[in-house]
């Protein structure tokens, strides 16, 4: 079993829909990191959260450290939110740099 | 802007070959890391370096060993590259997460192919 887990692995939408997408994990973190692979593209970074919410457009990412459960969701849907979302975990072991990574959720959306 | 560079973007190689992979960033940070990534298999860590000359070993260091003489530099090297090492490479960076700033920039990936 990953210690990071993403659902659902793949994803289509319409266009303006609201699009949730979940991380869980099984291990302590002191944070949790969301990225974003367009295809052919790099990686880049949306947030790094280790409690509540964080917003950024039309990105908001959640975290329920008890649960151990983030959430990113995207309001008003668009085809260039086309992309892999990748859930990284910071684990809480003293200095720690490291990441683990989901397997990341394959994101549609259609016109 | 943070600038993580990697020095091929597509690379075609033979078995047995030596190859390198050059990562380059330019705003001094502390950490450097080399994954590879595979359909279904996601990011996988391979080396990491938090200092110059310091490595450590990620979750999959077989076939592959580092290099870090400079601080804004980090290579990778296959010795004797085999074809299951056809994958893409991607190179990142971070500051020191205990500086609060751990957010990780990644470079544009070198797409290997071995053959």
């Amino acid at each position: 079993k990953n210690e990071v887990e993403q659902s659902p692995q793949n994803l289509t939408a319409q266009e303006g829909e609201f699009i949730t997408i979940n991380c869980s994990y099984s291990v302590g973190i002191s944070a949790l990191h969301w990225l974003q692979q367009h295809p052919g593209g790099g990686i880049v970074s949306l947030f790094m959260l280790s409690s509540g919410k964080k917003k950024h457009g039309r990105l908001i990412a959640t975290i329920n450290i008890q649960e151990k459960h983030s959430s990113l969701h995207i309001t008003a849907s668009h085809p260039r939110d086309s992309a892999v979302y990748i859930c990284a975990a910071r684990p809480l072991i003293q200095g720690a740099q490291k990441l683990v990574f989901g397997q990341g959720t394959r994101l549609t959306i259609n016109p | 802007d943070v600038k993580v560079t990697q020095s091929s973007r597509y690379l075609v190689k033979r078995t047995g070959e030596k190859v390198f992979l050059e990562c380059v960033q330019d705003m001094d940070h502390e950490n450097m890391f080399w994954y590879r990534q595979d359909p279904g298999l996601g990011l996988r860590l391979i080396y990491f370096s938090y200092d110059v000359k310091m490595k450590e070993k990620g979750d999959i260091p077989e076939g592959y060993s580092v290099s870090r003489e400079k601080k804004e530099r980090f290579s990778l090297i296959l010795e004797s590259a085999s074809t299951n090492q056809t994958s893409m490479y991607l190179c990142a960076s971070s500051a020191l997460f205990y500086s609060g700033r751990g957010t990780q920039y990644f470079g544009p990936g070198t797409r290997l192919l071995v053959l």
